[in-house]
């Protein structure tokens, strides 16, 4: 079946230290973006990429980064920058310049302490 | 910024229908108005798109007015199992697609 893949689900990592969140999708999609979820909020984007090697900021970047060297991975490095980095983050993907909607992951719960 | 409006939080009884209205005063003529559901820990799930008048599905119906400055969700006949956050976006072929806080629904037995 298609779909992404978010790995691990749950994450816990130390102050201080940068951390990568996995995404890989076999949909054949242009298009993935990375969100960032905090309890009861909704969903803040962080980095999209809308072709493989190009990648633009959403309104949170600061303190994170991405790569897009393939089409089927989209990799989001949590820095030691990012202020407040626990999080529930989402990563989702869509066929890229029309109007299909996203298809997302189940998402990869950090916790930074 | 979010290019919509919806209401925080509403509760309703199994069995009843249940309409969400979004509002989104600077929607684009090239603006598809889309809707998701999420539950807790999962991420967000299509439920319906449309562009103008009334759209339906298997799980929900999207009407939307002439002027297109807003829309509503239609659950008929929710259940237990509805209960969980419900956004609305605008979203066109270009820009990045960016999330509002959602409504919070809670189903009542």
């Amino acid at each position: 079946d298609g779909g992404i893949t978010q790995s691990p689900k749950y994450l816990f990592r130390k102050e201080g230290q940068n951390v990568t969140l996995s995404c890989e999708q076999n949909l054949n999609h242009d298009a993935m973006y990375w969100y960032r979820q905090d309890p009861g909020q909704g969903l803040r984007l962080i980095y999209y990429s809308q072709i493989v090697n190009d990648f633009q900021k959403g309104d949170i970047a600061e303190g994170y980064s991405v790569s897009r060297e393939k089409k089927e991975s989209f990799p989001l490095t949590v820095t030691s920058a990012q202020k407040n980095p626990t999080a529930f983050y989402l990563c989702a993907s869509t066929p890229g310049r029309d109007y299909s909607p996203l298809h997302f992951g189940n998402g990869t719960r950090l916790t930074v302490t | 910024l979010a290019k919509t409006t919806q209401p925080i939080s509403m509760d309703s009884y199994e069995g009843q229908e249940v309409n969400i209205t979004c509002s989104h005063n600077n929607i684009a003529t090239n603006d598809y108005i889309t809707w998701y559901q999420q539950f807790p820990s999962q991420g967000p799930r299509f439920i319906i798109q449309g562009y103008k008048t009334k759209v339906t599905n298997e799980v929900a119906s999207l009407f939307i007015p002439a002027d297109r400055k807003s829309s509503t969700l239609s659950l008929p006949r929710v259940s237990l199992s509805d209960t969980a956050v419900y956004y609305c976006l605008t979203m066109n072929r270009d820009d990045k697609i960016i999330f509002g806080k959602g409504t919070r629904l809670h189903i009542l037995p």
